[in-house]
C-alpha cells in the first residue's frame, strides 16, 4: 500500500516554513525521506525508525508517529536550494522493502 | 556518493527488442534495487537483490528479469520491450535493507518506440 503524501505541491517564498506529511494505512517500522531535483537521482535526507532512532540531515527535522502511522518533514527558513520533489518511503517490518509515495513538489521563490 | 553507475544513461529502442540495463557499485553493498519512475507514480520497485544470485520480485516485475552474478553488478533485462516500459530507471543500493540509507544511481532514460 503506497503511502499518501500531502500536499502534492507547495510554493514558498525564501525564509518561509513548510511541512510535508506522509501517511500509511499499515504499521510502519521505518520512514525514509528523499529529495529529488529535476533530472537527478533522489538524495537521502533522513531515516526515522520505530522506537525513536533518527539518522540524517542536521538542518532538516522530521517526526514519526508510530501509532498514527504518519511522518512529517519540517523545512524551516526555506532556501532556494530546497526546491525539488520530496518522497517518503515506508517500510513495514525490520526486513522488507520500501514503498515510496508519489512525491510532494516544493518550489521556493526568491 | 556510494559509487553507483548505471549504463547506458540514455537509450532509444524499438518495441519487441531485448534491452539490458546495468548497475555497478563499488561499495560492496549487499542489497541492490531496480526502480522505475513515471510521472504521477513516484518510485516503484521492479526487482531487488539481497546477495549474489539472490533476487526477488517487487511490485511491478512483469516483463522484467534480473541477474546478479557478482556483488558489484545488478542487471535488469526487458525481454521484449513495450512502450509501457518507457520510463526512467534507477538503481539503488544499501548495506542493510530498510534500516539504512538507500543510495541511488544517476538513472537511465529509456524510450521504447
Amino acid at each position: 500500500q503506497q503511502p499518501v503524501q500531502s500536499p502534492q505541491a507547495v510554493i514558498l517564498r525564501e525564509g518561509e516554513d513548510a511541512v510535508i506529511n506522509c501517511s500509511s494505512s499499515k504499521a510502519l517500522y521505518s520512514v525514509h525521506w528523499y529529495r529529488q531535483k529535476h533530472g537527478e537521482a533522489p538524495v537521502f535526507l533522513m531515516i526515522l525508525l520505530k522506537g525513536g532512532e533518527q539518522k540524517g540531515h542536521e538542518k532538516i527535522s522530521a517526526s514519526f508517529n508510530e501509532k498514527k502511522q504518519q511522518s512529517s518533514l519540517y523545512l524551516t527558513a526555506s532556501q532556494l536550494s530546497y526546491s525539488g520533489t520530496y518522497f517518503c518511503g515506508t517500510g513495514g517490518g525490520s526486513q522488507g522493502n520500501l514503498i515510496f509515495g508519489k512525491g510532494t513538489k516544493l518550489s521556493v521563490k526568491p | 556518493d556510494a559509487g553507483i553507475t548505471q549504463s547506458p544513461r540514455h537509450k532509444v529502442t524499438e518495441t519487441g527488442t531485448p534491452v539490458t540495463l546495468r548497475c555497478h557499485q563499488t561499495e560492496n553493498h549487499r542489497y541492490m534495487y531496480w526502480y522505475r519512475q513515471d510521472p504521477g507514480h513516484g518510485l516503484r520497485l521492479i526487482h531487488y537483490s539481497y546477495g549474489v544470485k539472490d533476487t526477488d520480485k517487487g511490485e511491478v516485475s512483469d516483463g522484467y528479469s534480473v541477474s546478479r552474478s557478482k556483488t558489484e553488478d545488478f542487471l535488469l533485462t526487458l525481454e521484449s520491450a513495450t512502450s509501457s516500459q518507457t520510463s526512467v530507471y534507477f538503481c539503488a543500493t544499501t548495506t542493510s535493507g530498510q534500516v539504512e540509507t538507500q543510495y541511488f544511481g544517476p538513472g537511465t532514460r529509456l524510450l521504447v518506440l
